[in-house]
């Protein structure tokens, strides 16, 4: 099994809400990822959590506020948010380099967040 | 930095081959990656090869490699109408605090006509 969940599907929120977006595996990987997507454009990091901890943070602005509660989930917690940060939001895991091998990274299906 | 770069467009008949070429910048990568990603959906992994080979075949695809001139291609053969899709290439780097990161070239969009 290679899967990893994300919900919602789909987003829509006003710049003064507050809204999470959830990301779930269970293939017993100990690094997940978040990354965003514009149109026709390839995934820019965004954050990178190790066995629960914040690895990397890819300067991005703090009005996204990750989380990453255990080893099977990871939270993206969204706060005054513009019109610009509207993209798909991919979440990914893959084993951790202490692990050995390849360390493919296996993706979700997204959400889709629109900014009103 | 420099961008991992891909052609941007190709158009392919049902059941020829397609070749989608990529040009990474990290000579130090030891994993280099392709994905596929389907209008509106995530990234589904394809394949990936390890920088002490020079190639890979894996059903339809073959994954070429010079690591002299920096240039992985992915094949594949009998295209078919569900390969429509964008396809990434990606080199990885390892991160000291952990976990891994991703290199995304540019994009592909491989059409694939009747």
């Amino acid at each position: 099994d290679t899967e990893v969940t994300q919900t919602p599907k789909h987003l829509v929120m006003g710049m003064t809400n507050k809204k999470s977006l959830k990301c779930e595996q269970h293939m017993g990987h100990r690094a997940m990822y978040w990354y965003k997507q514009k149109a026709k454009k390839p995934p820019e990091l965004m954050f990178v959590y190790s066995y629960e901890k914040l690895s990397i943070n890819e300067s991005v602005p703090s009005r996204f506020s990750p989380e990453c509660p255990n080893s099977s989930l990871l939270n993206l917690h969204l706060h005054a948010l513009q019109p610009e940060d509207s993209a798909l939001y991919l979440c990914a895991s893959s084993q951790d380099w202490t692990s050995g091998g390849a360390y493919e990274q296996y993706f979700g299906p997204g959400t889709r967040l629109t900014v009103t | 930095g420099e961008d991992v770069e891909q052609s941007l467009f190709l158009s392919v008949r049902e059941g020829d081959s397609s070749v989608i070429n990529c040009t990474y910048t990290d000579s130090s990568s030891t994993y280099l990656y392709w994905y596929k990603q389907e209008p509106g959906a995530g990234l589904q992994l394809l394949t990936y090869i390890f920088s002490n080979m020079d190639m890979k075949q894996d059903q339809r695809l073959t994954v070429l490699l010079n690591k002299k001139d920096k240039h992985l291609s992915l094949r594949i053969a009998d295209t078919q109408t569900g390969d429509s899709a964008i396809y990434f290439c990606a080199e990885r780097s390892l991160l000291t605090g952990g976990g891994n990161k991703l290199t995304f070239g540019t994009g592909t969009q491989l059409k694939v006509e009747l």
